[in-house]
């Protein structure tokens, strides 16, 4: 079974330019969450997805915006990038498991503002 | 105050003995736990979660919570050099529009040395 893909997983990027982020889930799972993570710290929550619904949304600028697709696929587009976008990006694949939501990740997006 | 806490590191243990790293959460709402480690330049990886006050045991870790306290801990027994990592403590929320959302500490630095 494939666990979470996410690409590209390295890019470098200019000031003010647009990048698309993108996740594959695991075979099953329809939700999914992206989370950045700076050096030093512990992942900061983006978005939620759960079947093409956002259902979540942490405390991020409106020029972070994401999507989920029919086959529960998601693409994370930030614009305008700034220096401070320069992070790990990461991609959750979550399953719902009556008392808990275990959720894995991906091997994440590490994107270099420049 | 953060909505999670983990001990400051870096933790240092010697090979065989136990490490300790221990979490605090504010929101009393919470139901899930989560302990991820995370290599350097890798992605988080779940290796325990709990949700029932007590003791849940897996291989060498256990994770203990203690909702009254808000407190949640992660014993690793017979430390190795493999364990090395940053451990990240998540908390989850009660569902809702807390589903899939994730809340982590900044995590512990554990080194293990032989």
């Amino acid at each position: 079974d494939a666990g979470v893909t996410q690409s590209p997983t390295h890019l470098i990027k200019t000031r003010g330019q647009h990048v698309t982020l993108r996740c594959s889930p695991i075979s099953g799972h329809k939700s999914v969450s992206w989370y950045q993570q700076v050096l030093g710290q512990g992942p900061q929550f983006i978005f939620q997805y759960y079947e093409k619904e956002e259902r979540g949304r942490g405390n991020f600028p409106d020029r972070f915006s994401a999507r989920q697709f029919p086959n529960y696929s998601s693409e994370l587009n930030v614009n305008a990038l700034l220096l401070g976008d320069s992070a790990l990006y990461l991609c959750a694949s979550s399953s719902y498991r009556g008392r808990y939501t275990e959720a894995f990740f991906g091997q994440g997006t590490r994107l270099t503002v420049v | 105050q953060k909505e999670v806490e983990q001990n400051s590191g870096p933790l240092s243990v010697p090979e065989g003995a136990i490490a300790s790293l221990n979490c605090t959460y504010s929101d009393r709402g919470s139901q899930s736990f989560f302990w991820y480690r995370q290599y350097s330049g890798k992605s988080p990886e779940l290796i325990m979660f709990i949700y029932s006050n007590g003791d849940k045991e897996d291989g060498r870790f256990t994770a203990q919570l203690n909702k009254a306290s808000q407190y949640v801990s992660l014993l690793i027994r017979d430390s190795q050099p493999s364990d090395s990592a940053t451990y990240l403590c998540a908390v989850q929320g009660a569902g809702g529009t807390s589903y899939g959302k994730l809340t982590f500490g900044q995590g512990t630095i554990l080194t293990v040395h032989p």
